[in-house]
């Protein structure tokens, strides 16, 4: 398995400030993938990140809203810009492992509540 | 695009008796790989089980088994001898392998409920 560390784990942020969520990976992965889990809703890929080039975003996603880093093979950061009371959810940061990165694991998530 | 659904918003199960939740996709593709996740209220994802398409045979691991039909495109999940720390939400996925990177569709998830 793979050991991924998000921070903040939680957070309540006023509307119209940012967010910048931190993932971090015990080891080199190509590609790392932010998703959404609105409440009592499924998750939904926002976008996936590999180094050294830009996020490709998935549609209804948006880089300027959702701006994403991805400095090295074991970190990347998503920021939540201007947030509205919408933008309430679980965000979760994922990697793929094994053979043809196969085995997909997650972060512990980071609950966002935005007043 | 690929589409995951899970029929079952609820399920009930009495501790140590077995429980199936049902999963069905839609995709068009060959080779692809499935999951079944539970996320309890800590909100972790948490693997169960994986399957790779080009496999016929089913995946265990220990107490959970799944059903892959890939003709009727469905991929079941049995959970036997169930206990109260599988009360949670659970997800199947459908994985598509991309050089682009392979990403995960979900279904909207079973709540699974176990009763002492």
């Amino acid at each position: 398995s793979a050991v991924i560390s998000q921070k903040p784990s939680r957070d309540i942020c006023q509307r119209g400030t940012s967010l910048t969520i931190q993932c971090q990976v015990d080891s080199q992965v190509t590609m790392m993938f932010w998703y959404r889990q609105q409440p009592g809703q499924s998750l939904t890929l926002i976008a996936t990140a590999n180094q050294g080039s830009e996020a490709t975003y998935e549609s209804g996603f948006v880089i300027d809203k959702f701006p994403i880093s991805r400095p090295n093979l074991t970190f990347s950061t998503l920021t939540v810009s201007n947030m509205s009371p919408e933008d309430s959810s679980i965000y979760l940061c994922s990697v793929g492992r094994g053979l043809r990165n196969t085995e997909a694991f997650f972060g512990q998530g980071t609950r966002l509540t935005v007043v | 695009a690929q589409t995951v659904t899970q029929s079952q918003p609820e399920m009930s199960v009495q501790e140590a008796e077995t429980v199936t939740l049902s999963c069905t996709y839609d995709t068009s593709e060959s080779d692809y790989y499935l999951f079944w996740y539970k996320q309890p209220p800590s909100r972790q994802m948490i693997l169960v089980i994986r399957q790779e398409a080009y496999k016929q045979q089913n995946a265990t691991e220990n107490r959970f088994s799944v059903n892959f039909q890939k003709a009727a495109k469905s991929f079941s999940l049995k959970i036997s001898d169930s206990q109260l720390g599988d009360a949670a939400m659970y997800f199947c996925a459908y994985g598509q392998i991309k050089a682009a990177g392979n990403k995960l569709t979900f279904g909207g998830g079973t709540r699974v409920l176990v009763k002492p």
